[in-house]
């Protein structure tokens, strides 16, 4: 059963980045696109964007071009969300998951991970 | 983009009692070569992430209980717990994975009376 497991909680600055790790544990990595979700305090979900690692393509919403970049390393189970330029309004709890069906670039997220608190204070 | 939109945004309901979650999408997520709606119900309690309940609009997850299930077609969307459970209360949210941006409702919370 594939777990994935996200990085710990940050505190930025305004106008800095943030990278948030996930990784993939008790499952096959490559072969599964893995999306990543946004939920800001309260608030509903938000779509990123996805990458498919065994191809190393990644898609983003359009809301969030030029300022996130999805990587993955395939040899370490491991994708990364980075997101540059940060404002206030992007302190949220940062979410990777699983794209179902396999071999899909999109689809539902199934599981996910725990999630990652990003804070943007001065 | 669709817009999901999802009613009530909150249904408190009784222990034992049903309860039905609308979500409608601003255009059809039926995807005409293989008639299947692109359509996922999610459950998500306080602190955790969302859980997956159903897909395809009507397919229930292994291990996700009977007492759920998801219907309709096209644009218009209904995910029904039949009798309610104390560990039922969450919010629920609908997503469709028709086109891009994958878009979300705003989240129904369901809660006991």
């Amino acid at each position: 059963q594939v777990q994935l497991v996200q990085s710990g909680a940050e505190v930025k600055k305004p106008g800095s980045s943030v990278k948030v790790s996930c990784k993939a544990s008790g499952g096959t990595f490559s072969n599964y696109a893995i999306t990543w979700v946004r939920q800001a305090p309260g608030q509903g979900l938000e779509w990123m964007g996805v990458i498919f690692p065994i191809l190393h393509t990644a898609n983003y919403a359009q809301k969030f071009q030029g300022r996130v970049t999805i990587t993955a390393d395939g040899s370490m189970s491991t994708a990364y969300m980075e997101l540059s330029s940060l404002r206030y309004e992007d302190t949220a709890v940062y979410y990777c998951a699983r794209t179902c069906p396999l071999g899909e670039e999109y689809g539902w997220f199934d599981p996910w991970g725990q999630g990652t608190l990003v804070t943007v204070s001065s | 983009d669709i817009v999901m939109t999802q009613s009530p945004d909150s249904l408190p309901v009784s222990l034992g009692e049903r309860a039905t979650i609308n979500c409608k999408s601003s255009q059809s997520v039926l995807h005409g070569s293989n008639k299947r709606n692109y359509l996922v119900w999610y459950q998500q309690k306080p602190g955790q992430p969302p859980k997956l309940l159903i897909y395809w609009a009507s397919t229930r997850e292994s291990g996700v209980p009977d007492r759920f299930s998801g219907s309709g077609s096209g644009t218009d969307f209904t995910l029904t717990i039949s009798s309610l459970q104390a560990e039922d209360v969450a919010v629920y949210y609908c997503q469709q994975y028709y086109s891009t941006p994958l878009t979300f409702g705003g989240g129904t919370r369901v809660e006991i009376k």
